[in-house]
């Protein structure tokens, strides 16, 4: 059984560009979620994708979208990146069943917007 | 939506003591209450859940406990190890996405 794998580990960005970030779902989930980290606080949620569709968004712009994929995996695209757009972004996954929520994450992607 | 608000964001004990870390959450639709540790430049880690049917869990020296009317519920460590160093997150879920408080900074020393 493998984790949940994320790529790429860091990358810097300028304001202004666009970044796709990836994730590999554990084996056996159906469901990724992605949050964004500021440094010293507490993950905030982005969206969940269940099916292939959106199934849930936070409090982030449009410029913030996703996608899951037939395999479960997830990709995160970020466009007109901002200064404050710097933080660690971290996919969840989870199996979808009545009353669970168990959330199993990634290592990260660290993004510097300078 | 839902709001939680975790306390001390702080905490330094002394190894073998104890930790008590406090968690208050806005939504009463929360049904289940996960705690995260997360070591600096790592992952967060499920370390205990509780959902709102249970009043208390306990999992060798940790503990958490709920009450829904009150709507708060906190993370006991009991003898703690320096290997407890870390960052702890609380959090509540709602239907589709977790909500997760501020963190607290644990520090055990030697």
């Amino acid at each position: 059984e493998t984790g949940v794998t994320q790529s790429p580990t860091h990358l810097i960005k300028t304001r202004g560009q666009q970044v796709t970030l990836r994730c590999s779902s554990q084996s056996g989930h159906n469901t990724v979620s992605w949050y964004q980290q500021a440094l010293g606080q507490g993950p905030q949620f982005i969206f969940q994708y269940y099916r292939e569709e959106e199934n849930g968004r936070g409090n982030f712009p449009p410029r913030f979208s996703g996608l899951q994929f037939p395999n479960y995996s997830s990709e995160l695209n970020v466009n007109a990146l901002e200064l404050d757009d710097s933080a660690l972004y971290l996919c969840a996954s989870s199996l979808r069943v009545p009353g669970a929520n168990v959330l199993t994450f990634g290592a990260g992607s660290r993004l510097t917007v300078l | 939506g839902e709001n939680v608000e975790q306390h001390p964001s702080t905490l330094s004990v002394q190894e073998g003591d104890s930790a008590v870390i406090k968690c208050t959450y806005s939504d009463s639709a929360s049904n289940y209450f996960p705690w995260y540790k997360q070591e600096l430049g790592k992952r967060p880690q499920l370390i205990i859940d509780i959902r709102s049917n249970v009043g208390e869990k306990k999992d060798q020296r940790i503990a958490v406990t709920l009450n829904k009317t009150a709507k708060h519920f906190s993370l006991h460590i009991t003898e703690t190890q320096p290997e407890d160093s870390a960052v702890y997150f609380c959090a509540a879920s709602i239907p589709r996405s977790l909500t997760f408080g501020g963190g607290t900074r644990v520090l055990v020393k030697p």
